[in-house]
């Protein structure tokens, strides 16, 4: 039974580029959550959706990052711009419907913005 | 305050000990609590949840939670060097149909058990 994927597992940027992070689901989990982990700090919440619809971004910066879990494919995270603020690693999870408080993590995308 | 304390540590123990690691925390909204256990370099693994005060045991792991002291722990018996990594708790306070998706993370105690 795969778990949650991401990928790349690795990405550079200098700065100005675009990021685009993926994330698909565990099996039969149709909820995604994207976390944040700066060095030394804990995970912090970004943004939770379920299919084609975004339930709380509360997490979210206001400019730059955007998410998306359509239909059909993956999770997108996307960070415009980024900036060396941005580098970290970032974390998406999955849960089945309902079950928020059962979330499964993925390896994680470390983003270096150079 | 912050949300949720945890102490970073590092906890070094010896083999077969029994580790005992705790966080406190400030929003009396919480219901669900949960344990991740992380590796360098590697995704959080969810090692357990609970709902509510009480315990609940799952081999050598034992979660106990008071909500009347907004206090969370989880013991490790036996301990083995294989445990060594980051303990991570976190919180959610039940808001989308009995469980929301914005988990509070503590920042993890460093555990590392020596042979």
């Amino acid at each position: 039974n795969a778990g949650v994927m991401q990928n790349p597992r690795h990405l550079v940027r200098r700065r100005g580029q675009e990021a685009r992070l993926r994330c698909s689901p565990m099996k039969g989990h149709s909820h995604v959550y994207w976390y944040r982990q700066l060095p030394e700090e804990g995970l912090k919440f970004m943004v939770y959706l379920q299919k084609e619809n975004i339930i709380d971004e509360s997490g979210m910066p206001k400019e730059r990052f955007s998410a998306e879990f359509p239909k059909e494919g993956p999770s997108i995270l996307r960070i415009q711009q980024v900036v060396r603020g941005d580098s970290a690693a970032y974390f998406c999870a999955s849960s089945p419907a309902g079950r928020g408080y059962e979330q499964y993590f993925g390896p994680g995308t470390r983003l270096t913005v150079t | 305050q912050k949300e949720v304390e945890q102490d970073p540590g590092p906890l070094s123990v010896p083999e077969g000990a029994i580790v005992s690691l705790n966080c406190t925390y400030s929003n009396s909204a919480f219901q669900y609590f949960m344990w991740y256990r992380q590796y360098s370099r590697k995704g959080p693994e969810l090692l357990m949840y609970t709902y509510s005060s009480g315990n609940k045991e799952d081999g050598r792991f034992t979660a106990q939670v008071d909500k009347s002291s907004k206090y969370i722990s989880l013991f490790i018996r036996d301990s083995q060097p294989s445990d060594s990594a980051t303990y991570l708790c976190a919180m959610s306070a039940g808001k989308y149909g009995g469980s929301q998706g914005n988990l509070i993370f503590g920042k993890g105690t460093k555990l590392s058990v020596k042979p």
